[in-house]
């Protein structure tokens, strides 16, 4: 596609409930990142992938977080048993990869737990 | 580990009067620099970003940005807002031999017309 696409846009779950967010980078871009933004706060760095170099998974909050990238494209962040502290819009990234390059964000899935 | 700072959380003002937007990093390696900003209801976006070369950075709507190095800075201006500049303005910053994306805080802006 022309962009980054993420999906759900809005997802709303039950405290303890596992959900699965979807990732579709730009074509060719061989660097992807999740972030998150929670209200009022900034952009929390969660994980990168750069191509088949093992992921950073610095920035995962915890053992719940969970992101996988298959065939160096499509990525799929999960968090299980979600908490309320949780909700937040989740935002994905992509770049080339190389240096020297910008990333390009989707519009986000907003995160909702009750 | 890199970090960046936004000096201001909040600026309101008034159309036509001047912007300037404080960011630090702390990183003492060849960094790239970028501001992304985020109008209301919209994605991030990139607005402009220093790799090498000049360090005097033009971007999109007339924003430009400074890079000084002895100051670890790069300062987003804007001579003139408008209306449509109220946003969310995230400088960030990565190692030149990556790309992994550190973020600020964000400034949010609140052009009044």
């Amino acid at each position: 596609g022309a962009g980054v696409s993420q999906s759900p846009s809005n997802k709303v779950t039950e405290k303890g409930k596992d959900v699965e967010l979807r990732c579709d980078p730009i074509s060719g871009h061989t660097a992807l990142y999740w972030y998150r933004q929670s209200l009022g706060q900034g952009l929390e760095f969660l994980i990168y992938f750069q191509g088949n170099s093992a992921p950073d998974k610095s920035g995962l909050p915890s053992d719940r977080f969970s992101a996988e990238r298959t065939g160096g494209s499509v990525s799929t962040l999960t968090i299980q048993r979600t908490q309320q502290e949780d909700s937040a819009v989740y935002l994905c990234a992509s770049s080339l990869g190389q240096t020297n390059t910008e990333a390009f964000f989707g519009q986000g899935t907003r995160l909702t737990v009750v | 580990a890199q970090s960046v700072s936004q000096h201001n959380h909040h600026v309101i003002l008034s159309e036509a009067a001047s912007l300037e937007l404080g960011c630090n990093y702390s990183y003492g390696g060849t960094v790239n620099l970028f501001w992304y900003v985020q109008y209301p209801g919209q994605h991030l976006q990139l607005l402009l970003k220093y790799f090498s070369g000049d360090p005097l950075v033009k971007g999109i709507k007339g924003f430009e940005a400074e890079f000084i190095k002895s100051k670890f800075s790069f300062n987003l201006r804007k001579p003139s807002v408008q209306w449509s500049d109220t946003a969310e303005y995230f400088c960030a910053v990565t190692k030149a031999a990556g790309n992994k994306l550190t973020f600020g805080g964000g400034t949010r802006v609140l052009v009044k017309p």
